[in-house]
């Protein structure tokens, strides 16, 4: 079974810029899997950032960008803040109706 | 604004069936452009996708709950619904409902204890 794949944890200093990545266990990441990137802070429930690969939800500030670097999907915060501190993860369409989310990183703003 | 709400039992016995029920507001669940998802949480850990439904009532599961998972939709009551039969601890999560298709709108959660 194909397992996504993502960092454990990442710290970034304000106004950096830092970027996840989410990749398969067994392949390559594309357009294709249609990568969505969800922010989610403690007691609260996650928030959609980019879906699509690169489309940024309603509201989202475009400090956070989304893309594919080279084998995988990645998301991009510029410019960091000490509100981002959060756990983010990707969810990966896999094709026959069936989504699959990594494991999720916690990011750090330090 | 599309809202998502979950409602359902706290608490679950062992081997018992665990239901939830979604109620949407803000948008039609009849809607072909969507589709309606649940997605759970264990305390402490990562995002479980669990399935989805379409409004023509065809659904997706995750392949590890094969034959244990149902979802259900109700589009009188712009509702769609979880069940889990043969709980167990390992059940115990926050369940989430969402729609999807174009980025998750995600409802704010309800805690699933499964417990005797």
């Amino acid at each position: 079974q194909t397992v996504v794949t993502q960092e454990s944890s990442f710290s970034v200093s304000p106004g950096g810029t830092v970027t996840l990545t989410c990749g398969l266990s067994s392949g390559s990441v594309s357009t294709s899997y249609y990568p969505n990137w969800c922010q989610q802070t403690p007691g609260q429930p996650p928030r959609t950032l980019i879906y699509n690969t690169n489309v940024r939800s309603s509201g989202v500030p475009d400090r956070f960008s989304g893309s594919i670097l080279g084998n995988k999907a990645a998301l991009t915060i510029t410019g960091a803040q000490a509100d981002d501190e959060s756990d983010y993860y990707c969810g990966l369409y896999m094709g026959n109706g069936i989504w699959v989310f990594g494991g999720g990183t916690k990011l750090t703003v330090l | 604004q599309v809202q998502l709400q979950e409602s359902g039992p706290g608490l679950v016995k062992p081997s018992q069936t665990l239901s939830l029920t979604c109620t949407v507001s803000g948008d039609s669940i009849s809607s072909s452009i969507y589709y309606w998802s649940w997605i759970r949480q264990p305390a402490g850990r990562g995002l479980e996708w669990i399935g989805r439904i379409y409004s023509s009532g065809s659904a997706n599961y995750n392949t590890s709950l094969w034959g244990r998972v149902s979802i259900s939709i109700d589009t009188s009551k712009n509702q769609f619904s979880l069940t889990l039969t043969s709980v167990t601890a390992a059940d115990t999560a926050v369940y989430y409902c969402a729609r999807g298709a174009s980025g998750w709108v995600w409802g704010q959660g309800v805690l699933v204890d499964v417990s005797s």
